[in-house]
């Protein structure tokens, strides 16, 4: 049974530079959210996409935006990098909606990006 | 809005000694709520959970927490740690909103077990 993968796993961009994240969802799972832990720091919630569709999001400004497709997998997509978006990017998912579930996530190990 | 305290950015603690890691959560409403590892250079991994029930959760490792609504904790505690446990651990609280859920995690507490 597949866990939850990501790739890259590293990855260094420049300032200014746009970056692209991939995860694939444990098998049965159709919920993909996405967190950002910057060093040192708990996970911060980015989003969750469902159906296709970002359903929620946490405070993070539009240059950090995303994709569901059609077999659950997701990208994450951040453009214009800063320093600041130097983390580890973790992608975790679930299954369905809050009313089918406990809120349990199943995390990835991570992108962990570089900004310089 | 609910939000996550862990009480001790780092604990130190000798080899077989006893352990514990403090959470304290802000809710109004029925919570569910999750201790999870972090081992350096991976993902979060799910020690336990407290969803319902008896108080008192047992999970992998030896670990075990008690849910206290009363002083809204959620402390996590193993009575004899091993090196191994090294590692980082989160508290976290599912927050409901719009038929969606989501995890809350607090900032973390280092655990470093020393021989």
């Amino acid at each position: 049974d597949a866990g939850v993968t990501q790739s890259p796993t590293h990855l260094i961009k420049t300032r200014g530079q746009q970056v692209t994240l991939r995860c694939s969802p444990k098998s049965g799972h159709d919920t993909v959210s996405w967190y950002q832990q910057a060093l040192g720091q708990g996970p911060q919630f980015i989003f969750q996409y469902y159906e296709e569709e970002e359903r929620q999001r946490g405070n993070f400004p539009d240059r950090f935006s995303g994709h569901q497709f059609p077999n659950y997998s997701s990208e994450l997509n951040v453009n214009a990098l800063l320093l600041g978006d130097s983390a580890l990017y973790l992608c975790a998912s679930s299954q369905g909606l809050a009313v089918r579930n406990t809120g349990e996530l199943f995390f990835g190990e991570g992108s962990r990006l570089t900004v310089l | 809005a609910q939000s996550v305290t862990q009480l001790d950015s780092q604990v130190p603690v000798f080899e077989e000694a006893p352990v514990e890691l403090r959470c304290n959560y802000s809710s109004s409403v029925s919570v569910y709520l999750f201790w999870y590892v972090q081992y350096p250079n991976q993902g979060l991994q799910l020690l336990l959970k407290y969803l319902s029930g008896s108080t008192l959760v047992k999970g992998i490792n030896g670990f075990e927490a008690e849910f206290n609504k009363s002083q809204t904790s959620f402390h996590l505690r193993k009575p004899s740690v091993h090196i191994s446990d090294t590692a980082e651990y989160f508290c976290a609280v599912s927050v409901f909103s719009g038929g969606y859920n989501k995890l809350i995690f607090g900032a973390g507490t280092r655990l470093a077990v020393h021989p």
